[in-house]
């Protein structure tokens, strides 16, 4: 089945270090890649999202590009800040009608920025 | 606009009882997903309605169950409660049209069931 590995955290940078967490997936068709973002004691954000290979997702400085190539989907954040503080999940969602087939998580990654 | 409410926010329980959560999603969603999150794991698909039937079901086992009402608010429902059942339980609702749009879910705070 389909499936989404993430790098394992916990992550620590010190404030405007640049960020980068790996994700890749596993799908049967084509899926839309998402980037979710917890912070704590709330729900996920969807934080940005490609739905074809080539497309970047950006949102809030950080980018993600969809490599059909090698099925990743990394993001990245030039220089990150303290309230870039979260748990960020990468996810998949799979099938001809993408919009309602149910989203494959990753196990997370959680990053900490220091001051 | 209010986002998606759950409630309660936490709750405990026993092995072996019931527990009923609940979710109301954004106004002129119809569908609803139910998501259970372990620690340190991320969200695994449980349900999905919409317009009140069941469109999609996890790899959960019967103990699980849901149902969606007429104005699109849901109900998760788990019976004869484990140890392992102890989780973030988040709801996400969706706009869901008929195209092949992508239609973004947009999640609740979730309910944390923790299972004595």
């Amino acid at each position: 089945g389909d499936s989404v590995t993430q790098m394992e955290g916990p992550v620590t940078l010190s404030e405007e270090a640049f960020l980068t967490i790996n994700c890749t997936y596993t799908a049967t068709g084509y899926p839309s890649l998402f980037w979710y973002v917890q912070y704590p004691g709330e729900g996920l954000q969807l934080l940005l999202k490609a739905t074809k290979a080539d497309d970047k997702g950006s949102n809030k400085g950080f980018e993600a590009t969809y490599r059909k190539e090698t099925t990743s989907f990394h993001l990245e954040k030039g220089s990150v800040q303290v309230s870039d503080s979260a748990v960020y999940f990468c996810a998949l969602s799979d099938g001809v009608n993408s919009g309602n087939t149910p989203l494959v998580f990753g196990k997370g990654t959680r990053l900490s920025v220091i001051a | 606009d209010a986002g998606v409410t759950q409630s309660p926010t936490h709750l405990i329980k026993t092995r072996g009882q019931h527990v009923t959560l609940r979710c109301s999603p954004i106004s002129g969603h119809k569908s609803v997903s139910w998501y259970q999150q372990v620690l340190g794991q991320g969200p695994q698909f449980i349900f999905q309605y919409y317009e009140k039937e069941e469109r999609g079901r996890g790899n959960f086992p019967d103990r699980f169950s849901a149902r969606q009402f007429p104005n699109y608010s849901s109900e998760l429902n788990v019976n004869a409660l484990l140890l392992g059942d102890s989780a973030l339980y988040l709801c996400a609702s969706s706009f869901r049209d008929r195209g092949f749009s992508y239609n973004e879910q947009f999640f609740g705070p979730g309910t944390r069931l923790t299972v004595l």
